[in-house]
């Protein structure tokens, strides 16, 4: 069965410091895609980036970094150097090739980042 | 238009009465769906548009609930007899193709629907 879990409920940080939020995933799939998406309090969700099953190489853009690890079942994504406009909450989603491109979420990781 | 647009984006009801929810996708996204996000949940799929054929609707929780799409454009989502356990906010997403997973979604500001 597919299932994505953010274990971290809630993440407060002050301005400055590095974040990770943790995404486990699990899938029978070999080919899928792997997002993350954040959501802001006005409540729309913004697309951060898809990954696919094939492409292991880590992504940095600009402040943030996705770490992709099929051995652990991973999708890991780093905020460095935080700020407040960092606050939200961050969904991390599953999403099977040749299907819909029905999106599978976790239940989120709200992240609090302090002045 | 430039984004997905929803309305209302606040909608009170009392049980038992009918509501409906509509979503404009981008203009010329043949893919369309629906989530559910209830308070403290995640997003919970309920059902995917490809034109104005519905394809999947496995997330659907309960026949109150169905949905059209007309023009390969505009979606409604109506619940009947609504319950308490319908309050959520219900976002609507389009993309340009379905099924290739090549396309991040873009999803609209959502409604939020409270059942007193």
């Amino acid at each position: 069965a597919q299932k994505v879990t953010q274990a971290q409920t809630e993440i407060s940080v002050v301005e400055k410091e590095d974040v990770t939020l943790d995404c486990v995933y699990e899938t029978r799939d070999t080919t899928y895609y792997l997002f993350w998406y954040k959501q802001p309090p006005s409540g729309e969700l913004v697309f951060l980036i898809r990954r696919n099953s094939f492409d292991e190489q880590n992504e940095i853009s600009g402040r943030y970094s996705w770490n992709f690890q099929k051995s652990t079942s991973s999708f890991n994504f780093t905020i460095t150097a935080s700020q407040v406009v960092d606050s939200a909450v961050y969904f991390c989603a599953l999403s099977e090739y040749g299907n819909t491109d029905k999106l599978i979420f976790g239940t989120g990781t709200r992240l609090q980042v302090f002045p | 238009g430039a984004g997905v647009s929803q309305s209302p984006s606040n909608k009170v009801t009392e049980k038992g009465k009918d509501v409906e929810l509509r979503c404009d996708p981008i203009s010329g996204h043949t893919a369309l769906y629906w989530y559910r996000q209830s308070l403290g949940q995640g997003l919970e799929f309920l059902i995917y548009f490809q034109g104005n054929s519905a394809p999947d609707k496995s997330g659907l929780p309960s026949d109150r609930f169905s949905a059209e799409r007309t023009g390969g454009s505009v979606s409604t989502l109506t619940i009947q007899r609504t319950q308490q356990e319908d309050s959520a906010v219900y976002l609507c997403a389009s993309s340009l193709y379905a099924g290739q997973g090549d396309y991040g979604y873009t999803f609209g500001s959502g409604t939020r629907l409270t059942v007193v």
